[in-house]
């Protein structure tokens, strides 16, 4: 079946840090998508990339898309409190039409 | 627009009794998904729709799931009976296009099932 895998499970970084999870397929996405979700909440949809080697800025997040279409990237410079939650990557394999979760990466920023 | 809404946001109910959750998706939306998420499991997708048609419920975890979506603006999933395994929070999500088609989830805020 489709597997996304995400690394690390968890990290804590002093506010002021940068932070960055990874996320890897075996197979071909068409797609990625990310999303974040605070504790007791629910997935929020970040951003979408679609094309290999993409990169997308959102203020202090930068997604990236590899060549290959197989592994993307989130990384968060200078952490705030306010980027606590748990950072979702789904991806879409070549010939699926639904996306496939990757476990979290859970983020603590500490004051 | 309210959002994709979830009801009850809590259960709590004990082994063997049937346990019912129901989602109402954003207007519009032609796609409705309901997700898992455990900590051991993470988001597993259970089911889905296309204006109502179940069109992919290989993720059901076994018979004793079912989901129904009788009209657009109303879906169920119903355990009969429910088991402690079942335990997690279930959440409801639509879009208005396939994730292939380049289709965001929006997520309900989700139906914590404790089984006890």
């Amino acid at each position: 079946g489709q597997q996304v895998m995400q690394i690390p499970q968890y990290q804590h970084v002093q506010e002021g840090e940068d932070f960055t999870t990874y996320c890897n397929s075996s197979t071909t996405l068409s797609n990625i998508q990310w999303y974040k979700q605070r504790p007791g909440g629910h997935p929020v949809f970040l951003i979408q990339l679609v094309k290999s080697g993409e990169v997308k800025k959102q203020k202090r997040l930068t997604f990236q898309f590899g060549e290959a279409k197989k592994n993307s990237s989130l990384h968060i410079t200078a952490t705030q409190t306010t980027d606590v939650g748990t950072y979702f990557c789904a991806g879409v394999n070549s010939g699926y039409s639904t996306l496939t979760f990757g476990k979290g990466t859970m983020l603590l920023v500490s004051p | 627009d309210a959002g994709v809404i979830q009801s009850p946001r809590h259960e709590v109910t004990e082994m063997g009794q049937e346990v019912t959750l129901r989602c109402k998706p954003i207007s519009g939306h032609d796609y409705l998904f309901w997700y898992r998420q455990t900590m051991m499991r993470g988001l597993e997708l259970l089911i889905y729709f296309n204006n109502n048609v179940p069109i992919d419920d290989s993720g059901m975890p076994e018979d004793r799931f079912s989901a129904k979506m009788p009209n657009a603006s109303f879906s169920t999933l119903k355990i009969q009976p429910s088991e402690p395994r079942d335990s997690a929070v279930y959440f409801c999500a639509s879009s208005p296009r396939l994730a292939r088609g380049a289709g965001e989830l929006f997520f309900g805020e989700g139906s914590r099932l404790t089984v006890l």
